[in-house]
């Protein structure tokens, strides 16, 4: 079946950088266009950007333009989110999630990976 | 950037129905999703192009949206019904294209 296997949680410090991944499995990984959704405790669902795993080409929020990049590895069907530069309030669940065109809805989930910023 | 709200909570008693409003400037011209989350999971399309359901979601669950609102409507609600909902649409003309709305808790009383 259709499935996104996230990698485990991350403890980093303040001015740090992460790298989330996202292994896709059961559908042909170019078919999806894939996004990044956050959710900061007891709070709402945030988009972040999206990547098409077929070209490379990305579309980010303009809030995380310049500090988050996404990439994929066609070769072993997986997709990553870098954040630099930081901060606590960027501590959250990292979710990728795949849409089979842009607008269309986020049918497919991973499991979430908790990034918690703290020195 | 556009924006979406949503009522921060909505009480239902079982077997009862749940409207859950998403309002937003000319909504009803854009497509809307709608996830529902519950504690510890990740979120789950109940509704999609604002009235369409995956299958695997019961018929309880439908969708509308006109003007400046969309909503949600849960009918015979069940205590499995209770969690967090989200509406979702696209604005191309944003800087912030994928947009969520501010969520709302159902409760089952």
């Amino acid at each position: 079946q259709v499935q996104l296997v996230q990698s485990g949680a991350e403890v980093k410090k303040p001015g740090a950088s992460v790298k989330v991944s996202c292994k896709a499995s059961g559908y042909t990984f170019t078919g999806y266009y894939m996004h990044w959704v956050r959710q900061a405790p007891g709070q709402g669902l945030e988009w972040m950007g999206w990547i098409n795993p077929n070209s490379g080409v990305t579309n980010y929020a303009q809030k995380f333009q310049g500090w988050v990049t996404m990439t994929r590895d066609t070769s072993i069907t997986t997709v990553y989110m870098a954040l630099t530069r930081l901060r606590s309030d960027d501590t959250a669940v990292y979710y990728c999630a795949g849409s089979t065109r842009i607008a269309a809805p986020f049918d497919v989930w991973g499991q979430g990976t908790m990034v918690t910023v703290s020195s | 950037s556009y924006v979406l709200t949503q009522p921060p909570s909505v009480s239902v008693a079982p077997g009862q129905t749940a409207r859950i409003t998403c309002g937003g400037n000319n909504i009803g011209s854009k497509s809307v999703h709608w996830y529902q989350q519950k504690p510890g999971q990740a979120p789950v399309v109940v509704v999609y192009d604002d009235s369409d359901r995956p299958s695997g979601i019961p018929e309880r669950f439908s969708g509308s949206n006109s003007g400046n609102t969309a909503t949600l409507t849960i009918s015979r609600v069940e205590a499995g019904d209770e969690a967090d909902y989200y509406c979702q649409v696209w604005d191309n003309n944003s800087d912030h294209p994928g947009v969520f709305g501010t969520g709302t808790k159902v409760t089952v009383l």
